[in-house]
């Protein structure tokens, strides 16, 4: 059954630093999330990403966050420069067109030292 | 603005007893509701999901839900919990611009221990 991957499933960085989170969706999909969530926390929507472009975005995904598409394959999410209160479990998840339902990844847990 | 309410953090049930968990939403128009499973450590799990039609749907893992739209609750139940269904429970209402499932807004969640 395909699935969405994630990579890496756990990274450490320095406050400061860049990240890039990647994430590979269901080959056949045209819509692209991002979610954290902060230990302990539900569960927030970051963005929406369709046809190339941002569709929708939360207030917390603000001018240090940036998203793309860099190939037919890949989604990227990108932090800038990294604040301790990033720290959370990142999900990617992707629809297909007409469907209804999002599919997640596993997640990638950043934590921000 | 749209929102959706687990009332219940915790809830502790013995092995083979019924289980409902409680989920109220806020949200104009007709909802698009889910129910996700997170085990520790893992991804969200798509357990059911309500469109239209029959309000009451079933699910994987022997888990049904019910759309009751007078009282903007979607409760999820299970006759007969297994130790195995011991994890955190995620209601869930699409809503977003360009599409009612542009982004998915969660609920704080449910964590279910089961006692053997």
């Amino acid at each position: 059954e395909p699935e969405v991957t994630q990579t890496p499933s756990h990274q450490v960085t320095q406050m400061g630093q860049e990240v890039i989170l990647r994430c590979v969706p269901i080959s056949n999909h045209l819509y692209f999330y991002w979610y954290r969530q902060i230990l302990g926390q539900k569960v927030e929507f970051l963005v929406s990403f369709y046809n190339n472009e941002i569709s929708e975005k939360s207030e917390i995904f603000d001018d240090q966050f940036s998203v793309e598409r860099p190939d037919g394959s890949n989604f990227t999410l990108k932090i800038r420069s990294t604040k301790l209160e990033d720290s959370a479990m990142y999900f990617c998840a992707s629809k297909g067109d007409g469907d209804y339902e999002q599919y997640f990844g596993p997640g990638t847990r950043l934590t921000v030292t | 603005a749209q929102s959706v309410t687990q009332p219940d953090i915790h809830i502790t049930v013995s092995e083979g007893a019924s289980l409902e968990l409680r989920c109220n939403y806020s949200y104009g128009a007709t909802p698009y509701l889910f129910w996700y499973v997170q085990s520790p450590g893992q991804g969200l799990q798509l357990l059911l999901k309500y469109f239209s039609g029959d309000t009451l749907v079933q699910g994987i893992k022997g888990f049904e839900a019910e759309f009751k739209r007078s009282q903007s609750s979607f409760n999820l139940r299970k006759p007969s919990v297994h130790w195995s269904d011991a994890a955190e429970y995620f209601c869930a209402v699409g809503a977003g611009y360009g599409g009612a499932t542009n982004k998915l807004i969660f609920g704080t969640g449910t964590l279910l221990a089961v006692q053997p």
